[in-house]
């Protein structure tokens, strides 16, 4: 079990460009999420896959945000067109589910966007 | 919509003392889920405790305990005998029960800091 990771650990760019993180989460976890976090706020959710498929977006994903997770294994989460308020730390973070009981999340380091 | 209300911006704490961070929540839910994460600097979030809400007795994980009160809407975390890698953010965080939803909602926070 090496826990749930993320790359790239930062990632610097300019605004309009487009962005890729990849979370791989914890081997046979079901379940991955994916948080924004500001600078004193704590993070707040964004979506959530059941295996390959996308259960619940927020409000706070946008058009320019897509994420994906295809077989069910790692994730991805693309930003195009970015903004500097797109500036943040992502989470992710995975849990498996478990006869039908609520599971808990474990999180990732995280990938911290900077936009120019 | 819930919330989570942690009023304590920042907590000192010297080391081998006690502390009590304080958190608040709402919701109009029976049933539920409350957690503590650890967030230290530049450091991924890890789980400190959870409490299932239709539990009377309150969760410990060895030096740290939760004070539960489900009438109140309220559910601290204490630390005993602090060291000095408990020095952290402290998020306390609200899950509905219903496992369709699986949105963690987070406070914004509690600087811990621990002294020698």
């Amino acid at each position: 079990d090496t826990g749930v990771s993320q790359n790239p650990r930062h990632k610097i760019t300019k605004r309009g460009q487009n962005v890729t993180f990849r979370c791989d989460p914890i081997s046979e976890h079901n379940r991955l999420y994916w948080y924004r976090q500001t600078l004193g706020q704590g993070p707040e959710f964004l979506t959530y896959f059941q295996n390959e498929a996308q259960l619940e977006k927020s409000r706070l994903l946008s058009d320019r945000f897509s994420a994906e997770r295809p077989k069910g294994s790692f994730s991805t989460l693309e930003i195009q067109r970015t903004e500097q308020g797109d500036s943040a730390m992502y989470l992710c973070a995975s849990s498996l589910e478990s006869s039908g009981s609520t599971d808990t999340q474990y999180f990732g380091p995280g990938t911290r966007l900077t936009v120019l | 919509a819930q919330t989570v209300t942690q009023s304590q911006p920042e907590m000192s704490v010297q080391e081998a003392e006690t502390v009590t961070l304080s958190c608040t929540y709402d919701t109009s839910e029976s049933d539920y889920y409350l957690f503590w994460y650890k967030q230290p600097p530049s450091r991924q979030m890890i789980l400190v405790i959870r409490q299932e809400a239709y539990k009377q007795q309150n969760a410990t994980e060895n030096r740290f305990s939760v004070n539960f009160q489900k009438a109140a809407k309220s559910f601290s975390l204490k630390i005993s005998d602090s060291q000095l890698g408990d020095a952290a953010m402290y998020f306390c965080a609200y899950l509905p029960g219903n496992t369709g939803f699986q949105k963690l909602v987070f406070g914004t926070g509690t600087r811990l800091l621990v002294s020698p």
